[in-house]
């Protein structure tokens, strides 16, 4: 049972327009998100994250949108650059149960920024 | 040191094997985590310690798994009797509090 899902293995897009990177969970517990980066070879290294009392959360060129009531969040990337290209999870977790530093990811996306 | 520090980086070891997997956090960190990442999966909660609490081992896929962490900072992720689907990157993770784990470069362990 995935209560985190990245339904796209992959994305390839150009350098300079917008990468849209898609979350769905279905544990309505769940209340902070965050999304990490992995390069090959390299551990996860955290990107950017939000509560679930936003529903927006912006850092430079990185915004990462909450929607509850789908249960969906997505990550923008814009501009899009070639280093940007690795493998984005999400991640959820839940502060129910005292248990907050224990997080649920996804699969992840590879993503392709092409020059 | 400045980041998390895992060895090996890579094991090859015989079914039936037992082998021991090392993690060294970020100084000063209380927490400290160990994930796994199979083949074409995401990242599995295995364990969590922090400080002198008792470690949430809910994660651990069976009892040939075990982990201790000596002295607040040095853990050993044991796996005993390996075996094929045990193959995959274990990912060790250090952090002062919730959520902002440091990962290390992880171990990747096949087993055949």
């Amino acid at each position: 049972d995935q209560q985190v899902k990245q339904n796209s293995p992959s994305l390839s897009v150009q350098e300079g327009r917008i990468s849209i990177l898609n979350c769905d969970y279905t544990n309505s517990m769940f209340d902070y998100f965050l999304w990490y980066k992995k390069y090959p070879a390299e551990g996860p290294t955290f990107l950017i994250s939000i509560s679930s009392i936003k529903d927006k959360n912006e850092d430079g060129r990185f915004t990462v949108f909450l929607n509850k009531s789908a249960k969906h969040l997505s990550l923008h990337i814009v501009p899009s650059q070639p280093g940007d290209s690795a493998v984005y999870f999400c991640a959820a977790s839940s502060n129910s149960g005292g248990s907050n530093y224990k997080l649920t990811f996804g699969k992840g996306t590879l993503l392709t920024v092409n020059p | 040191g400045a980041g998390v520090s895992q060895s090996p980086s890579n094991k090859v070891t015989e079914k039936g094997k037992d082998v021991e997997l090392r993690c060294d956090p970020i100084s000063g960190h209380t927490a400290l985590y160990w994930y796994r990442q199979s083949l074409g999966q995401g990242l599995e909660f295995l364990i969590y310690f922090q400080g002198n609490s008792a470690p949430d081992k809910s994660g651990l896929p069976s009892d040939r798994f075990s982990a201790e962490r000596t002295g607040g900072s040095v853990s050993t992720l044991t796996i005993q009797r390996t075996q094929q689907e045990d193959s995959a990157v274990y990912l060790c993770a250090s952090s002062l509090g919730p959520w902002g784990y440091t990962f290390g470069s992880g171990t990747r362990l096949t087993v055949v």
